[in-house]
């Protein structure tokens, strides 16, 4: 079965530069969630979209931006690297609602682990 | 806000024993969704399992189960005849049901507990 896919799975960048981390969500999936997981921690959620659009925000700096295209698949951009942004980005993508009353259920990539140096 | 404690940073059992995994919340809210992710070494996110509040019974997959106490705010994981595969950071997570839009179903994790068999 297709999973989420995350790219670049390793990024290594310099202080002060920009990155892009792209995700591509199981097909059919409408919805995407950001989250942020440092070293030793717990995931932290950052941004979602749903249908293209921002559903909800998080803990995400001002020099973070996302979007989620039509096709669905999103891209986190980030900038003014600091040495504090190094950590494991996961995507995540979940089905349309069910009515059923069972949660979505969120299916998460492999990760990007970007480094700061 | 909601938030998720675990309380255990490290556990440790040995293989084909039995061991359990703690973890209590703070919420406001009725209707809830909790979960557990297990996430080995290669630093992928499984779901392990995941309880609806609204239900009595205790959810169970295989040799997974958890103990649902909603008055005292308790989310416990039970892993029966452990294997040397069930290594891994254990996380306690959180999902609020009262959501108004699609997309505001973000997860609450707790810090994790990092769970070891001993062959």
């Amino acid at each position: 079965a297709a999973g989420v896919i995350q790219s670049p799975r390793h990024l290594i960048k310099e202080k002060r530069e920009t990155a892009t981390l792209k995700c591509y969500p199981i097909p059919r999936h409408d919805t995407v969630y950001w989250y942020q997981q440092g070293p030793g921690q717990d995931p932290q959620f950052l941004i979602s979209f749903y249908e293209k659009m921002q559903s909800d925000k998080g803990s995400i700096p001002d020099r973070f931006s996302a979007q989620q295209f039509s096709d669905y698949h999103s891209e986190l951009n980030m900038s003014s690297l600091e040495l504090g942004d190094s950590a494991l980005y996961f995507c995540a993508s979940s089905p349309p609602l069910v009515t059923s009353g069972a949660p979505n259920e969120q299916f998460f990539g492999p990760g990007t682990r970007l480094t700061v140096l | 806000a909601q938030t998720v404690t675990q309380s255990q940073p490290e556990m440790s059992v040995q293989e084909a024993e039995t061991v359990t995994l703690s973890c209590t919340y703070d919420t406001s809210e009725s209707d809830y969704y909790l979960f557990w992710y297990k996430q080995p070494p290669s630093r992928q996110m499984i779901l392990v399992i995941r309880q609806e509040a609204y239900k009595q019974q205790n959810a169970t997959e295989n040799r997974f189960s958890v103990n649902f106490q909603k008055a005292a705010k308790s989310f416990s994981l039970k892993i029966s005849d452990s294997q040397l595969g069930d290594a891994a950071m254990y996380f306690c997570a959180y999902r609020s049901m009262e959501s108004a839009n699609f997309g505001n179903e973000k997860l609450t994790f707790g810090t994790g507990t990092r769970l070891t068999i001993i062959p």
